[in-house]
């Protein structure tokens, strides 16, 4: 089974701390990608990787920053936490979407993030 | 930019009953996918949908999409109370492996 880990289920921080939120996955995946999850805003995508040391930007990544040193091992860095990144974050990977693989999104067990 | 609305976003529903979630997007997307969420929970794949008119089926669950009309449905028939959870769709940006997801559906079936 493709197992995605995330460092840590529940963190308390406090404004303008520095945030690691770490996420390994064990299926050799190329992609790597965070989201968050917000009530009545789904998920809105971070950032993303496709490859080592590969990353872009997606929806939302004003605040953020990430680091792919490691193909297994995508970390999503809050360089200064602010109460507004009080979120539910979900660190998922994949295959890329071809013909043999589907693209489907493998999901880890998300961090929920409060900074007060 | 690919943008997908699921309706309705809220549904409450009598066990035994049928009912449909539907999934719009806005571009083209060949793929379409399907997740559940538990409270508290992460995201589970359902089904993955890769060409127009795939229909792919689990227990009570029918996920179907029309890449034509840019819509995908997911029926649920005779609903049991082990359904209640969150399902999200989510298509698949044409530029690479990126999905946008839907809002999500919060299902509730009551006894």
């Amino acid at each position: 089974d493709v197992k995605v880990t995330q460092s840590s289920r529940y963190l308390v921080k406090r404004t303008g701390e520095k945030v690691f939120l770490e996420c390994v996955q064990d299926m050799d995946h190329e992609n790597m990608f965070w989201y968050r999850q917000d009530p009545g805003l789904g998920l809105r995508l971070i950032y993303f990787s496709y490859d080592v040391k590969m990353k872009e930007k997606g929806d939302i990544p004003e605040g953020y920053s990430v680091s792919r040193e490691k193909k297994e091992r995508f970390s999503l860095i809050l360089e200064s936490a602010s109460t507004n990144q009080t979120s539910m974050y979900l660190c998922a990977s994949s295959f890329p979407s071809g013909e043999v693989n589907t693209g489907e999104l493998f999901f880890g067990e998300g961090s929920r993030l409060t900074v007060l | 930019e690919l943008k997908v609305e699921q309706n309705p976003l809220f549904l409450s529903m009598q066990e035994g009953k049928n009912y449909t979630i539907y999934c719009n997007y806005s571009t083209t997307s060949d793929r379409l996918y399907w997740y559940r969420q538990d409270p508290g929970k992460s995201l589970e794949s359902l089904f993955v949908l890769l060409s127009n008119g795939a229909v792919k089926q689990e227990g009570r669950l029918m996920a179907s999409l029309d890449t034509k009309a840019r819509l995908s449905t997911l029926h649920i028939t005779a609903a049991v109370h082990d359904l209640s959870a969150t399902y999200f769709c989510a298509g698949e940006e044409t530029s690479g492996s990126r999905l946008t997801f839907g809002e999500g559906t919060q299902l509730t079936v009551n006894p």
